[in-house]
This record gives C-alpha cells, structure tokens and sequence, in this order.
C-alpha cells in the first residue's frame, strides 16, 4: 500500500519559517516525484513545487519562487517543503502528492498524504 | 501558466440524477493530461479520472470524462449519496500544474 505520512501541525510567528516533512512508504522512491499543494482554508487547491528524487531538478510556482525550498533524503524516504518569510495568508493545510513521469508518460498526483496545517499568527 | 476554469460553481442536484462538470483551460492541454479529484470535508483530494477517461483504483464507471483540447467534462451518470463533495480538476502535462478554482456539488 502507497503511504505518504506527513509531520503534525505547525503554528508560526509572521517572518518564521516552516519545514514540513513527507515520508513515504510502499513502493520505490526514487521512481516518483513528490509534489507540494497547499489549501487554504475554505479554498480552492494551489500547486506550489515538486522534486525528482534522482535529478534532483525541483520546479515551483512563480509566486512561490525564492520562498519554498523542496528538498529530499532518498535514504529515509523523505521529502521536506520549507516555506520561510511567512505571512498570515499562508495559513493552510500543506500536502505533499506523488506524482512524475512513468516511461514518458506524465503521471497525475497520487496519492495524497493527510496534510500537514500550517497556522500563521502572532 | 495554464488557467483552468471550472463550471459551475456549486450545482445542486438530488441522488439519482445525473451530473456534469465543465473544466475549460486558457491552452490546450497536451496528451489530454487531465485530471480530475474529488474531496470531501476534512480529508485530502482522491484521484478520480486521468489521462483518456481512466479511472483510478475503486472509482465506479458511473464517473466518466469527454473532451481534448481545452474543454472537458466530468459526468457522473446517476449521483449516489457518497458522490456529493468538492471537484477539482487539473492539467499535469506542463508545469506549473495548476487547478480548477473548484465545483462543490450539493443534494438538492
């Protein structure tokens, strides 16, 4: 069974920073990328980066660009997001999603691990 | 980035009826690279329908999806009680990949 176990709820300071970890289980890891999504609450979804575990070529979405850092540890399986500068908009809940290219075929985002809240407040 | 936008926005139907869903996007969308998710209070998004109409793992065949280019529909054939819940869809084939704005689908 395909698991991503993701890190408990965080509550941060405007201007912290946050690392969220995502560890998965069930099926080899290097063949996968680990996308990041996050929701606000009461809203819609919003991609924010991903990471190939082999490349280690990472992509992000521009309003995020020098703010989120995707990194990995292929060794224990697990893939951290780290968001620093935070304000109280990014309050939401932080899923990591696999996701990659399976023999040239772009794969879409699945599964899903249970989130990860990140509350903004000071 | 490509845009996707969903239609309607909240569509209010009773158990039995049929439901459709529009996704329209700014581009075409490449190899029909998209999907469609379904999410429920309190839980994460589940993959419904990728790619050319398939479905993930234990999804019903009374979901199915038609279209290419830039618009596509998600059709749920007869709604069942469990299938009332928020619709996302989304392109995977270019980054960023980017999400519908949403479709709650309500019991009338």
């Amino acid at each position: 069974q395909v698991l991503l176990e993701q890190s408990g709820a965080e509550v941060k300071k405007p201007g912290a920073s946050v690392k969220v970890s995502c560890k998965a289980s069930g099926y080899t890891f290097t063949n996968y990328d680990i996308n990041w999504v996050r929701q606000a609450p009461g809203q819609g979804l919003e991609w924010v980066g991903w990471m190939n575990p082999i490349s280690g070529d990472t992509a992000y979405a521009q309003k995020f660009q020098g703010r989120v850092t995707v990194s990995m540890n292929t060794s224990i399986r697990t893939a951290y997001m780290e968001m620093t500068s935070l304000r109280s908009d990014d309050t939401a809940m932080y899923y990591c999603v696999r996701g990659g290219v399976w023999f040239g075929e772009p794969l879409p985002l699945d599964p899903w691990g249970q989130g990860t809240l990140v509350t903004v407040s000071s | 980035e490509i845009v996707l936008t969903q239609s309607p926005d909240t569509l209010s139907l009773s158990p039995g009826e049929r439901a459709t869903l529009s996704c329209r996007a700014s581009q075409t969308i490449s190899g029909r690279y998209l999907a469609w998710y379904l999410q429920k209070p309190g839980q994460p998004p589940r993959l419904l329908i990728y790619g050319a109409s398939s479905r993930a793992t234990g999804i019903p065949d009374r979901f199915s999806v038609s279209g290419s280019g830039t618009d596509f529909t998600l059709t749920i054939s007869r709604l069942q009680p469990e299938d009332f819940a928020v619709y996302y869809c989304q392109q995977y084939g270019r980054s960023p990949y980017t999400f519908g704005q949403g479709t709650k689908l309500e019991i009338k």
